[in-house]
C-alpha cells in the first residue's frame, strides 16, 4: 500500500515550547521522507529530509527521525517562534511505483505568542 | 537555480467553462512534473504526472487532462469545468534524483 498516516491534525503550542508531528508509512520500500512546510496562500516548501540509510537528521530548531523497523518518521521543532506557525505535511517516496510522493493529511501548527 | 512558475495566480471560471493551466520550469533539464490539487484545508492529491515530452499518467478519473508540449512545460486542462474542480492546483518537479519534489506558488481556481 502507498499510505501515509500523519498525527495529529492540528497542534497548538506556547512560544517557546517543542512541537511534534509523528507520521507512519506502509510500504518497506520506501527509502526517502521529506517534510514540507506550507503557509496560508502558498506552494508546500521543503524544510528537511531523511533517507532510509540515517536514523536522525538536524537542521537548526528542526529535527527528523527516523524508524525504519516500526515505519514511522517525526519531524521535531525546538524553541517554537511565530512564524513557525503553518500547516506541516509528511511524505514517503515509493520507488517502486514511479518514485511517487504519497502525502499525509497535514498537521496545523499554531504557535500562541 | 532552479525555478517553477504557475499562472495565473488566480483564476474566477463559470461552470462549463474551459481551462488552461501552466506550470513552467527554468534552470533544469528532463524533470518528471507533477499536478496536485488541495481542496480547502485538506491534503495534496496527485492528478497527473509526466517523466518527459507526451508521456502523461493520470492518477484519478475525472474531469481534468494534462499535456506534456515541451520538457519544461506541462499544462493542465479541462473541456467543461465543475463546481468541483474548484481548489488549489500546485505544480511540482524533481530533477533527475526523482526524489525531492520542489512545489510552484500555485494557482487558486474557483469555479462558480
Amino acid at each position: 500500500g502507498e499510505n501515509v498516516e500523519q498525527h495529529p491534525s492540528t497542534l497548538s503550542v506556547q512560544e517557546g515550547d517543542s512541537a511534534v508531528i509523528k507520521c507512519t508509512y506502509s510500504d518497506s520500500a520506501s527509502n526517502y521522507f521529506p517534510w514540507y512546510k506550507q503557509e496560508l496562500g502558498k506552494g508546500p516548501q521543503l524544510i528537511i529530509d531523511i533517507r532510509s540509510n540515517v536514523g536522525e537528521k538536524k537542521d537548526q530548531r528542526i529535527a527528523v527521525t527516523l524508524n525504519k523497523t516500526a515505519k514511522h518518521f517525526s519531524l521535531h521543532i525546538t524553541e517554537t517562534q511565530p512564524e513557525d506557525s503553518a500547516v506541516y505535511f509528511c511524505a514517503a517516496l515509493f520507488p517502486l511505483r514511479d518514485y511517487k510522493l504519497s502525502f499525509g493529511a497535514g498537521t496545523t501548527v499554531t504557535v500562541r505568542a | 537555480s532552479q525555478t517553477i512558475h504557475q499562472w495565473p495566480a488566480t483564476l474566477v471560471q463559470p461552470v462549463g467553462s474551459p481551462l488552461s493551466l501552466e506550470c513552467t520550469v527554468e534552470g533544469t533539464s528532463n524533470p518528471n512534473l507533477y499536478w496536485y490539487r488541495q481542496a480547502a484545508g485538506r491534503g495534496l492529491q496527485l492528478l497527473f504526472y509526466s517523466v518527459g515530452i507526451g508521456q502523461i499518467s493520470s492518477e484519478v478519473p475525472q474531469n481534468l487532462s494534462a499535456s506534456r508540449p515541451q520538457d519544461r512545460q506541462f499544462i493542465l486542462s479541462s473541456k467543461k469545468l465543475l463546481l468541483s474542480d474548484s481548489g488549489f492546483y500546485l505544480c511540482a518537479w524533481t530533477g533527475n534524483e526523482r526524489e525531492t519534489q520542489y512545489f510552484g506558488p500555485g494557482t487558486r481556481l474557483l469555479v462558480l
